[in-house]
């Protein structure tokens, strides 16, 4: 079956510039995750979803930066106002519900998003 | 603050020969502890996992030891092959509550395995 994809693969945008990240998980998977890559740095958590839960937003790094996940499938990662230091490759993954299962999150490929 | 320190940025090994790839945590909270593999362009993948109450997980060529008094986990790897090239994030499992898991990230060890 298919993995994670992620739209668009490459993003330039403008500071000030408001931008969209898609996520289309695994089919199934009920729990969601964003998380961004920043130049030599680890991978830095974000937001959660899973099922109808409120989600976990612990990670978000600012009020500019929010996520929605609709009908339990598709994710949208919204930044507004991006700034230089939003720069990042952002990552979605999804994993099936479970204690052991969220440990196998299965990853897209990413969306670089550079901030001029 | 960094929970999980992957010390070394990179690593070059003979093919045919013993990889390790060396993790420290700080938070003694962690319940279980994970590998993952990431080639260039792609997401990074599930390699491994160690609960916390474990000392040693084999799966195949890989094997996680857990060291808790130490705060240390490693990442063996033998024998290396060329295909082991890529780079390897630890990551460490936390309970955000209400059945939320948070997996914290070091920075990764790019590993070169030279035919």
């Amino acid at each position: 079956g298919a993995g994670v994809s992620q739209s668009p693969s490459n993003k330039v945008t403008e500071k000030g510039k408001d931008v969209e990240l898609r996520c289309d998980p695994i089919s199934g998977h009920t729990a969601l995750y964003w998380y961004r890559q920043s130049l030599g740095q680890g991978l830095e958590f974000l937001i959660y979803f899973q099922g109808n839960s409120a989600p976990d937003k612990s990670g978000l790094p600012s009020d500019r930066f929010s996520a929605e996940r609709t009908g339990g499938s598709v994710s949208t990662l919204t930044i507004q106002r991006t700034q230089q230091e939003d720069s990042a490759v952002y990552l979605c993954a999804s994993s099936a519900q479970g204690p052991l299962s969220y440990n196998e999150q299965f990853f897209g490929p990413g969306t670089r998003l550079t901030v001029l | 603050d960094q929970q999980v320190k992957q010390n070394s940025p990179s690593l070059s090994v003979q093919e045919g020969r013993i990889s390790i790839l060396n993790c420290d945590y700080t938070n003694s909270m962690f319940d279980y502890f994970l590998w993952y593999k990431k080639y260039p362009a792609e997401g990074p993948t599930f390699l491994i996992s160690i609960s916390s109450i474990k000392d040693k997980n084999e799966d195949g060529r890989f094997t996680v030891f857990l060291n808790k008094s130490a705060k240390h986990l490693s990442l063996h790897i033998v024998p290396s092959q060329p295909g082991d090239s890529a780079v390897y994030f630890c990551a460490a499992r936390s309970d955000s509550g209400a059945g939320s898991y948070q997996l914290t990230f070091g920075k990764g060890t790019k590993l070169s395995v030279i035919p």
